[in-house]
């Protein structure tokens, strides 16, 4: 069964500054996808970016890039110039190219420090 | 935009209760899934369904039952109520194709007393 660890519970960072969040997942597979997801207080679960296990270059979504590694099973997220309204929590995922389902991380709580 | 919307925000039931969590999306999107979300634990799946009257255990199956009856509307079950099932449920759509999110409602918050 594929897992993904967060080793990170809670990360902060100084508002305009770059933050990095980790992510390392474990899968017997080739092909898959991988997914960062944020949940503001409001709940709401928003897909940041996605990235093809297939695809060597790293997705990248105007402030958010990701450091796809796949030989490491490594799959950060980076957000450039926070700001305010990034704070949230920060949920990695998997899916498997053959099911539909989802298979998260436990999440890091990212806090924007003014 | 995609609009997945869930009946309660917020649910408070008794122990041994039947509950019923309503998940409607408008986006004709063939796959729904049912999550729980607990503090340190992240996202589990508890069902999913990927056409009516279909449906397939997740993870967390044990519990839990869900009904599928039209395309757009996916129900989960609390036959008994526990405690333990206290928790924030999610649920979520997906057009069919590895490719294609899945897109999320706000949550029930539930709280079983």
């Amino acid at each position: 069964a594929q897992t993904v660890t967060q080793s990170q519970p809670e990360m902060s960072v100084q508002e305009a500054e770059t933050v990095t969040l980790s992510c390392t997942y474990d899968t017997s597979e080739s092909d898959y996808y991988l997914f960062w997801y944020k949940q503001p207080p409001s709940r709401q679960m928003i897909l940041v970016i996605r990235q093809e296990a297939y695809k060597q270059q790293n997705a990248t979504e105007n402030r958010f890039s990701v450091n796809f590694q796949k030989a490491a099973k490594s799959f950060s997220l980076k957000i450039s110039d926070s700001q305010l309204g990034d704070a949230a929590m920060y949920f990695c995922a998997y899916r498997s190219s053959l099911l539909e389902k989802l298979t998260f991380g436990t999440g890091t709580r990212l806090t924007i420090i003014p | 935009d995609v609009k997945v919307t869930q009946s309660s925000r917020y649910l408070v039931k008794r122990t041994g209760e039947k509950v019923f969590l309503e998940c409607v999306q408008d986006m004709d999107h063939e796959n729904m899934f049912w999550y729980r979300q607990d503090p340190g634990l992240g996202l589990r799946l508890i069902y999913f369904s990927y056409d009516v009257k279909m449906k397939e255990k997740g993870d967390i199956p044990e519990g839990y039952s869900v009904s599928r009856e039209k395309k757009e509307r996916f129900s989960l079950i609390l036959e008994s109520a526990s405690t333990n099932q206290t928790s924030m449920y999610l649920c979520a759509s997906s057009l069919n194709g590895v490719r294609q999110p899945q897109h999320f409602g706000d949550g029930t918050r539930l709280s079983i007393l």
